[in-house]
């Protein structure tokens, strides 16, 4: 159980164009999602949090016009990377909580993560 | 704020030692502390975790005791093996967040 998957896993751009990561809780209800970045031998970055139905929240210094991040499912979140440049390239994790009963579950499950290169 | 301090790496074993991964923490009131391992290419898994003082997590060999008199959670196996070669997180959260550690690099050679 707890399987948080991410798609793509891959993917190659152009500078200047937008892509769309998606983050799915397969197998609970998520409603808290967590976006990180991880740049190379380092550890994560929390972007932001997102909550079902609410506007997600930015970590300090993390643009939110250029992270888009939607929440529309319990199984769902998406985060846009937009107008992409070559500074933006990195390894892109989500990680779900999942709400057991009335109580939210403190562990966070992680994807496998979206390894991003802008070119 | 919360912050977590882990041992620096890299560190390399021959397969069956011992492996320990210090790691101690800054928190305000009762976290929870885990610790999270990511193997070459992949997102993180978690390992295992402890919500209350002197918890033991335990999985795949791999044990850590929450001690609230020294702040630390130490990751401890008694013989690793090639598959464990891996980057391990310890990590604690305090509210919605996880504060991570920067991340121990262990290579483990046959």
């Amino acid at each position: 159980g707890a399987v948080v998957s991410q798609h793509p896993s891959r993917v190659i751009c152009k500078s200047g164009t937008s892509v769309k990561i998606e983050c799915r809780s397969l197998d609970f209800q998520a409603t808290t999602m967590f976006w990180y970045r991880q740049f190379p031998k380092q550890s994560l970055m929390l972007m932001a949090t997102s909550n079902e139905g609410s506007k997600a929240t930015y970590e300090q210094g993390v643009e939110k016009d250029k992270f888009l991040i939607n929440h529309a499912s319990l199984t769902l979140s998406t985060l846009t990377v937009t107008s992409a440049h070559p500074e933006d390239s990195s390894f892109y994790i989500c990680s779900a909580r999942s709400l057991a009963g009335v109580q939210m579950e403190e562990t966070q499950y992680f994807g496998p993560g979206t390894r991003l290169l802008v070119l | 704020g919360d912050s977590v301090t882990q041992m620096e790496g890299p560190v390399t074993l021959s397969e069956e030692a011992f492996l320990t991964i210090n790691c101690t923490y800054t928190a305000t009131g009762y976290p929870s502390l885990f610790w999270y391992v990511q193997y070459p290419g992949e997102g993180l898994q978690l390992l295992l975790k402890a919500t209350k003082a002197d918890d033991k997590g335990s999985n795949k060999g791999f044990e850590a005791t929450y001690r609230k008199e020294t702040t630390s959670f130490h990751l401890e196996k008694g013989s690793v093996q090639v598959s464990d070669s891996a980057v391990y997180f310890c990590a604690l959260t305090n509210d919605y967040k996880l504060s991570f550690g920067a991340g121990t690099t262990v290579t483990v050679r046959a």
